[in-house]
């Protein structure tokens, strides 16, 4: 069955600590990989994807993502968080070409300590 | 960037009536637009596929003739809510597939609540 998992309901880290949200992936295909982040009664903004290539992709806002298909992980790093990040953030999967919807993980919420 | 807006944003309306929700994509052509349900602390749900010129395709449990889905053009797609009830109470979010770029692009989301 094609899923996605991410683990960790809630995180809080500190301000100026580095952040890794964690996401697992099962898929019968090559999986596209996204992450999207939500603030508080907001839609999703795309932070990052992964197509091919460098597994290892930068995004917006200072985010990079890993995808390492051996253990079906494509976690999100920052290595310093700000206040402005804490939001709730979702890993997604889908397949290519034009068709066909995502697959989301149920979130991690992210709060920031000054 | 690709932009799609949603509309409204907040819409309150009374137990029985009916609710439109407007989804646009701004910048780009989207033949392919997805109606998604969130509640509380949930993730998204997919309700149904909108694409461009046909019927949408509702995935299963979800009411075709309670959630009237219209995508008449290549940059709007509109959800029906019909004789809405408290439970339809929830956010509802589109978006909008860039074919180019193979990226949906998400709207900013609308919180219905039925009284």
């Amino acid at each position: 069955a094609q899923s996605v998992t991410q683990p960790d309901i809630h995180i809080t880290v500190s301000e100026g600590a580095s952040l890794e949200l964690r996401c697992n992936y099962s898929y019968g295909a090559t999986p596209y990989l996204f992450w999207y982040v939500q603030s508080p009664g907001q839609g999703l903004q795309l932070l990052l994807k992964y197509f091919s290539g460098d597994t290892l992709v930068q995004g917006i806002k200072g985010f990079e993502a890993e995808f390492k298909r051996s253990q079906s992980s494509f976690n999100l790093r920052k290595p310093s968080v700000h206040w402005s990040d804490a939001a709730e953030y979702f890993c997604a999967v889908g397949p290519g070409g034009s068709q066909g919807n995502l697959i989301f993980g149920k979130g991690t919420k992210l709060s920031v300590k000054p | 960037g690709a932009v799609v807006s949603q509309h409204p944003s907040w819409v309150i309306c009374k137990s029985g009536t009916s609710v439109k929700i407007e989804c646009r994509s701004l910048d780009f052509q989207a033949t392919t637009m997805f109606w998604y349900r969130q509640f509380p602390k949930q993730s998204l749900m997919l309700m149904a596929t909108s694409n461009e010129g046909s019927k949408a395709t509702y995935e299963q449990g979800v009411e075709k003739d309670k959630f009237l889905i219209n995508h008449a053009s290549l940059t709007l797609s509109t959800l029906t809510v019909t004789s809405a009830h408290p439970e339809d109470s929830s956010f509802y979010i589109c978006s909008a597939r860039s074919t180019a770029k193979n990226i949906q692009y998400f709207g900013a989301g609308t919180r219905l609540s039925v009284l």
